[in-house]
């Protein structure tokens, strides 16, 4: 089975610029989580979506980071414009229903560096 | 409030020692669930183990093991016999409860670093 898919796994920019990260859940999953990890705060969520509703966007830092869900197997996290301070890893999750799991399996990150 | 506490930041030992990577955790829910995950150098997240807060029964799974310790709120994970390729961060996190198969989201401790050398 594949497991969360996203993509780019490196991505370089320049501050002002647009970027969109791009996660596939694992098919089946009904729950998505978005996490930032930086040296800083470590492993922090953004966001997740349940059922492709975002739920609890309480760890979107402002309104530069904005995450859609358009169908069960697609979301995208957008930073207009980007900042040096956004470079870190981002992490996509998804996770099944209860009867199945409670356990959330991770994509292999997005690496984001803003010059 | 929520919090995981690892307490070692950075863990050394030599291949076949055994190390215990140490997890305080805190919640007023009744219901949570605990998780350990292992982050290689390569940088993807890893599933190790999911324990609910009902289950105090420790785990054991090939060289690793787990104390769930409710009293204590301590989740502790041991590596029996280390080897090179067990060198990562760990993370220990806290899950909020679903209700009606919403939330969970996770709150993660800051990460053990574990060197093991040849």
């Amino acid at each position: 089975d594949a497991g969360v898919i996203q993509s780019p796994r490196h991505e370089v920019t320049e501050m002002g610029q647009e970027v969109t990260l791009r996660c596939k859940p694992i098919s089946g999953h009904n729950s998505l989580f978005w996490y930032r990890q930086t040296m800083m705060r470590g492993l922090e969520l953004l966001i997740y979506f349940n059922n492709n509703v975002p739920i609890d966007d309480s760890g979107m830092p402002e309104d530069r980071f904005s995450a859609k869900m358009p169908n069960a197997s697609f979301s995208t996290l957008k930073i207009q414009p980007s900042e040096p301070r956004d470079s870190a890893v981002y992490f996509c999750a998804s996770r099944g229903d209860r009867s199945r799991t409670d356990t959330q399996y991770f994509g292999p990150g997005t690496r984001l560096t803003v010059l | 409030a929520q919090k995981v506490t690892q307490a070692q930041t950075e863990i050394s030992v030599v291949e076949k020692e055994d190390v215990t990577l140490d997890c305080v955790y805190e919640t007023r829910d009744t219901t949570y669930y605990l998780f350990w995950y292992k982050q290689p150098p390569s940088g993807e997240l890893v599933f190790l183990i999911r324990r609910n807060s009902f289950d105090e029964q420790n785990e054991i799974s090939g060289r690793y093991s787990w104390n769930f310790q409710k009293s204590t709120s301590s989740f502790n994970f041991t590596i029996t016999a280390s080897q090179v390729v067990d060198s990562a961060v760990y993370f220990c996190a806290l899950s909020e409860p679903l209700i009606y198969n919403q939330g969970g989201k996770l709150i993660f401790g800051q990460g053990t670093e574990l060197s093991v050398k040849p």
